[in-house]
């Protein structure tokens, strides 16, 4: 168990539907980072908050949002979804600073749009 | 050209085998070289992280980085059928902790 935790673990939702997946880091941890892991694609970063600011961005679609809360928990959301979207989602989080930079995965979240 | 690159193989091995698995880069700048380990629809779990060149060793895994020719290894000896999995290699450096991922390779170790 990494210590971060995922809601839902699966979704299955249809084309045009907005989403939101849920994130809490491991204990003290400030940065979380999303990712999208499709079969043909591989793991994908999207983007990673640290202490509640955007911190970095990656191939993150302008249909997606994310934002991290003072209690440092994340959320990701999907809207105007396509068949495409399907895929998981990762949250990863890390600690402080260089030497700290070892990402913890969560177990994931299953979309699935019909 | 892609910054990482592995062979997503499929690679099967027997029991016991010594398995490597490969990545090569192409920045410079990355410093720090980790390996993932990714059951079947899990997340990923690290295996190994190693700062800069050289090895290190974890019981039976074994992680190398050449940073002169971009290459990273790592080394399975002693394959088990709980190592079937996937392996991801990442690497990354600077100010924002980003990690750029290899697509994985996929082992089964046959018993």
């Amino acid at each position: 168990d990494s210590g971060v935790t995922q809601t839902p673990k699966h979704l299955i939702t249809a084309t045009g539907q907005r989403v939101t997946l849920r994130c809490s880091p491991r204990s003290g941890d400030l940065s979380v980072y999303w990712y999208q892991q499709s079969l043909d694609q591989g793991l994908q970063f999207l983007i990673q908050y640290y202490n509640g600011e955007e911190r970095a961005k990656g191939n993150i679609l302008e249909r997606f949002s994310a934002q991290q809360f003072p209690d440092l928990h994340s959320e990701l959301n999907l809207s105007s979804l396509e068949l495409g979207d399907s895929a998981l989602y990762f949250c990863a989080s890390s600690g402080l600073g260089q030497g700290t930079n070892t990402q913890y995965f969560g177990p994931g979240t299953r979309l699935t749009v019909l | 050209q892609k910054e990482v690159e592995q062979d997503p193989g499929p690679l099967s091995v027997p029991e016991g085998a010594i398995v490597s698995l490969n990545c090569t880069y192409s920045n410079s700048a990355f410093q720090y070289f980790m390996w993932y380990r990714q059951y079947s629809r899990k997340g990923p779990e690290l295996l190994m992280y190693t700062y800069s060149s050289g090895n290190k060793e974890d019981g039976r895994f074994t992680a190398q980085v050449d940073k002169s020719s971009k290459y990273i290894s790592l080394f399975i000896r002693d394959s088990q059928p709980s190592d079937s999995a996937t392996y991801l290699c990442a690497m990354g450096g600077g100010a924002t902790n980003k990690l750029i991922f290899g697509t994985g390779t996929l082992l089964a170790v046959q018993p």
